[in-house]
């Protein structure tokens, strides 16, 4: 079955400093690729996405490619500021018809220190 | 304001005792889908719903019982047979248009069982 795994935290950086955060995803045929966050107590938010090869997801200074050839989708930020400090949840949509679920990696948890 | 909510945020139970969680959106979404989340484990889906009057199990359904009468509202109860109820749970909707793949997400209910 689908699969998604993500580098396990807690990651900790100083604020400026460039983000990686790793991902990559079993799955067949051509699924949709999802980088959600999760701020202290509340529910998740759609950060970015791609539905196809060699597209780029980006917002808020993020950015993310779909890599179908190492089947990798790895976050990154150039810069990182304190208010990024939430968990970060790479997720997949299958391609399968009527394929309406998510399959979530484990979360990595991002501190950033001033 | 379009959205999802739920309630309560916080919610305690005594053991063996059902209890169910409310969640309700306004944004005509088809599908609907219940999550729980516990540490280090990302989110595990409980129940979905692609339309009303219909659900299915999903990875966890041990436990749980949902039902989905009104398009807007899918109420998950927790029952006595559910061996470690205390967890985040979360629910989402979509739409379930062809090229729509984003999951809205509501703010959560936290769960304590005493």
């Amino acid at each position: 079955g689908d699969s998604v795994t993500q580098m396990e935290g807690p990651v900790t950086l100083s604020e400026e400093a460039f983000l990686t955060i790793n991902c990559t995803y079993t799955a067949t045929g051509y699924p949709s690729l999802f980088w959600y966050v999760q701020y202290p107590g509340e529910g998740l938010q759609l950060l970015l996405k791609a539905t196809k090869a060699d597209d780029k997801g980006s917002n808020k200074g993020f950015e993310a490619t779909y890599r179908k050839e190492t089947t990798s989708f790895h976050l990154e930020k150039g810069s990182v500021q304190v208010s990024d400090s939430a968990v970060y949840f790479c997720a997949l949509r299958s391609s399968g018809a009527g394929s309406y679920q998510l399959t979530f990696g484990k979360g990595t948890k991002l501190s950033v220190i001033p | 304001d379009g959205g999802i909510t739920q309630s309560p945020k916080y919610l305690f139970r005594k053991e063996g005792q059902n209890v169910t969680l409310s969640c309700e959106q306004n944004l005509n979404h088809d599908a609907m889908y219940w999550y729980r989340q516990d540490p280090g484990q990302g989110l595990r889906l409980i129940y979905y719903s692609q339309i009303v009057n219909d659900f299915q199990k999903g990875d966890i359904a041990e436990g749980y019982s949902v039902s989905r009468e009104k398009k807007e509202s899918f109420p998950l109860t927790v029952t006595s047979a559910q061996k470690n109820p205390t967890a985040f749970y979360l629910c989402a909707s979509k739409d379930t248009g062809r090229d729509v793949n984003e999951q809205f997400f509501g703010p959560g209910t936290r769960l304590t069982v005493l």
